[in-house]
């Protein structure tokens, strides 16, 4: 079946310093992908819509400058976490939306942890 | 704005148990519902979906039916197995596609034999 990778699985890094996370569907391309934050015990927050040679689509209370987003290609989106601080430290998932006829599926990323010290 | 609503738990059955795992929504239109599933270090997994009103969705024996009257759509499975074990969203989506799904908090369910 379909799949979407995330890479790295977690990372650990300094505050202050920029983190880059790839979302990429394996077997299909995908024109519009998700992401969002999870946060421990909590449920999934979208962040934002990743569209191909487009801007990202921002949801409400998201720094689109803090939380780069690059839909360079039919099958990889990048999150960039700019300057990161403690409070950034959370649980990142993607999503990919694969059509198939006239049926859409979306299928999450196994997500990536990162932890700012 | 819409939301979604579900027991939180933790929830602790023992194995061939009935479960059910209540959830709720506020939604302006016609919500696509849906049950997702995250097992230990996994990704999402779409468990099963429902897209209009009295429409029931199954899959591994878990059913859920959406009912607009009292707004629910509550997970349910007649006898729960050890590898059951996991994390369930309650979710839903404005449109009839997936377009920004907006998850519950999440239930845990751990299954003990």
């Amino acid at each position: 079946g379909a799949v979407v990778s995330q890479h790295p699985s977690r990372v650990i890094c300094k505050s202050g310093t920029s983190v880059k996370i790839e979302c990429r569907s394996l077997d299909f391309q995908a024109t519009t992908m998700f992401w969002y934050r999870q946060f421990p015990k909590k449920s999934l927050m979208l962040m934002a819509t990743s569209n191909e040679g487009s801007k990202a689509t921002y949801e409400q209370g998201v720094e689109k400058d803090k939380f780069l987003i690059n839909h360079a290609s039919l099958t990889l989106s990048t999150l960039t976490v700019t300057s990161a601080h403690p409070e950034d430290s959370s649980f990142y998932i993607c999503s990919a939306i694969n059509f198939l006829g006239l049926q859409e599926t979306q299928y999450f990323g196994p997500g990536t942890r990162l932890l700012v010290l | 704005g819409n939301s979604v609503t579900q027991m939180e738990g933790p929830v602790t059955l023992s194995e061939e148990a009935f479960l059910t795992i209540n959830c709720t929504y506020t939604a302006t239109g016609y919500p696509s519902l849906f049950w997702y599933v995250q097992y230990p270090g996994e990704g999402l997994q779409l468990l099963l979906k429902a897209t209009k009103a009295d429409d029931k969705g199954s899959n591994k024996g878990f059913e859920a039916t959406y009912r607009k009257e009292t707004t629910s759509f509550h997970l349910e499975k007649g006898s729960v197995q050890v590898s059951d074990s996991a994390v369930y969203f309650c979710a839903l989506s404005e449109k009839t596609s997936y377009d920004k799904v907006i998850f519950g908090p999440g239930t845990s369910l751990s299954v003990i034999p």
